[in-house]
């Protein structure tokens, strides 16, 4: 049963370009969390989707930024016109059920994308 | 939203059992309490998780006393390859299910 699966796992961008992430769920997972991770820093909550739905987008920035989950195929993160300060890695996690309800079964992460803008 | 603290980093030798303590004072009655591991160039992977009093696994056990004002997560006998950073993660139901990671505790285990 395959895990969580990102790719690409590097990814150089320019500055002004887009950069497109993307992340399969482990079979059977309906829910997908985006992730963003600084060097030598947590992890920030940037958006949870699930299908065909974004349920909290409230840690992702209002511009530049967008999410989604089609019915069918990944999630993707999509960064445009990057700048500098978007390097970073970007996890993606999915779970069975609603993560933090009773009973939740925990996120399993993929091994991200890193992000360089140069 | 639940924040949490822990020890930003600890150090043990091998064969040392450790124990990383996370505090979240405002933790809310719904909350569960998660734990996860992180080694360099990897994803975040699943420890333990619990509500209240013990939970114990093959990996570990979660120590969670009865105001769950705090927990604490105890590896025994930890080896090199226990290096790593560690995450204590409350849940948090009601704002969107958005999960908030605290900075994490760095452990160094030495030979």
């Amino acid at each position: 049963n395959a895990g969580v699966m990102q790719n690409p796992r590097h990814l150089v961008r320019r500055r002004g370009q887009e950069a497109r992430l993307r992340c399969s769920p482990m079979k059977g997972h309906s829910h997908v969390y985006w992730y963003r991770q600084l060097p030598e820093e947590g992890l920030k909550f940037m958006v949870y989707l699930q299908k065909e739905n974004i349920i909290d987008e409230s840690g992702m920035p209002k511009e530049r930024f967008s999410a989604e989950f089609p019915k069918e195929g990944p999630s993707i993160l999509r960064i445009q016109q990057v700048v500098r300060g978007d390097s970073a890695a970007y996890f993606c996690a999915s779970s069975l059920t609603t993560a933090g309800a009773p009973g939740n079964s925990p996120l399993h992460f993929g091994n991200g994308t890193r992000l360089t803008v140069t | 939203l639940a924040k949490t603290t822990q020890p930003i980093s600890m150090d043990s030798y091998e064969g040392q059992e450790v124990n990383i303590t996370c505090s979240h004072n405002n933790i809310a009655t719904n909350d569960y309490i998660t734990w996860y591991q992180q080694f360099p160039s990897q994803g975040p992977r699943f420890i333990i998780q619990g509500y209240k009093t013990k939970v114990t696994n093959e990996v570990a056990s979660l120590f969670i006393p009865a105001d769950r004002k705090s927990s604490t997560l105890s590896l025994p006998r930890v080896s090199l390859s226990d290096t790593a950073v560690y995450y204590c993660l409350v849940a948090d139901n009601n704002a969107g299910n958005m999960l908030t990671f605290g900075g994490g505790t760095r452990l160094m285990v030495k030979p």
